[in-house]
């Protein structure tokens, strides 16, 4: 079946800017993350949906960052006025069931702020 | 979260099977064992968890030792498309879903 799909694959966006980043869980994942990682790095877990609700928001760095999920599906991750810092690859993945620790991830979009 | 420990790199030939090793010497009683890869520039796959019996699936077969201070990832037909930094995680899951990755091995598969 689909997989976790994400858009855009590639953004460049100049400083300031706001962006907005979507992501397409599996059909039927109840729970959806979104990380980043940087170039050479780990993950940095970012927010945690279960549904349309997020209970865990701590991993956003900042203001500036939000994200929302509507119809316990779609997400999207929106940075407003973009900085260097901001940089990386946001991934986003689903799980089945629940909050877990066996998690689908998507291809990833890479962020480049000029 | 227990720690693990894992070679650094390993290299594997097209064909043969590639046995990864992950040490949890501290592992609790209700903790899994996860494994990821990570092919260069795509991100995360799940591979496979398990407890404390042996699992396989279409990927992967997971050995977990009697003690579970130990397993073993198995790739029983490595391919040059299985290149990848592989990772293994000890966790309970449950509210620790905020997976976090090591060094992990990197595996190379050689034609």
């Amino acid at each position: 079946g689909a997989g976790v799909s994400q858009s855009p694959s590639n953004k460049v966006t100049e400083k300031g800017k706001d962006v907005e980043l979507r992501c397409d869980p599996i059909s039927g994942h109840t729970a959806l993350y979104w990380y980043r990682q940087s170039l050479g790095q780990g993950l940095e877990f970012l927010i945690y949906f279960q549904g349309n609700s997020a209970p865990d928001k701590s991993g956003l760095p900042s203001d500036r960052f939000s994200a929302e999920r509507t119809g316990g599906s779609v997400s999207t991750l929106t940075i407003q006025r973009t900085q260097q810092e901001d940089s990386a690859v946001y991934l986003c993945a689903s799980t089945p069931r629940g909050n877990s620790y066996e998690q689908y991830f998507g291809p990833g979009t890479r962020l480049t702020v000029t | 979260d227990a720690k693990t420990t894992q070679p650094t790199s390993m290299d594997c030939a097209e064909g043969r099977a590639a046995n990864l090793p992950c040490n949890h010497s501290t592992i609790s009683g209700n903790e899994y064992v996860y494994w990821y890869r990570q092919i260069h520039s795509q991100g995360p796959q799940y591979i496979i968890h398990g407890l404390k019996n042996n699992e396989t699936n279409e990927m992967a077969s997971l050995i977990i030792t009697e003690d579970r201070k130990s397993s073993t990832l198995i790739l029983p037909h490595a391919t040059l498309r299985d290149t990848a930094v592989y990772y293994c995680i000890v966790s309970s899951g449950g509210s620790n879903y905020k997976l976090t990755f090591g060094k992990g091995t990197l595996l190379t598969v050689n034609p």
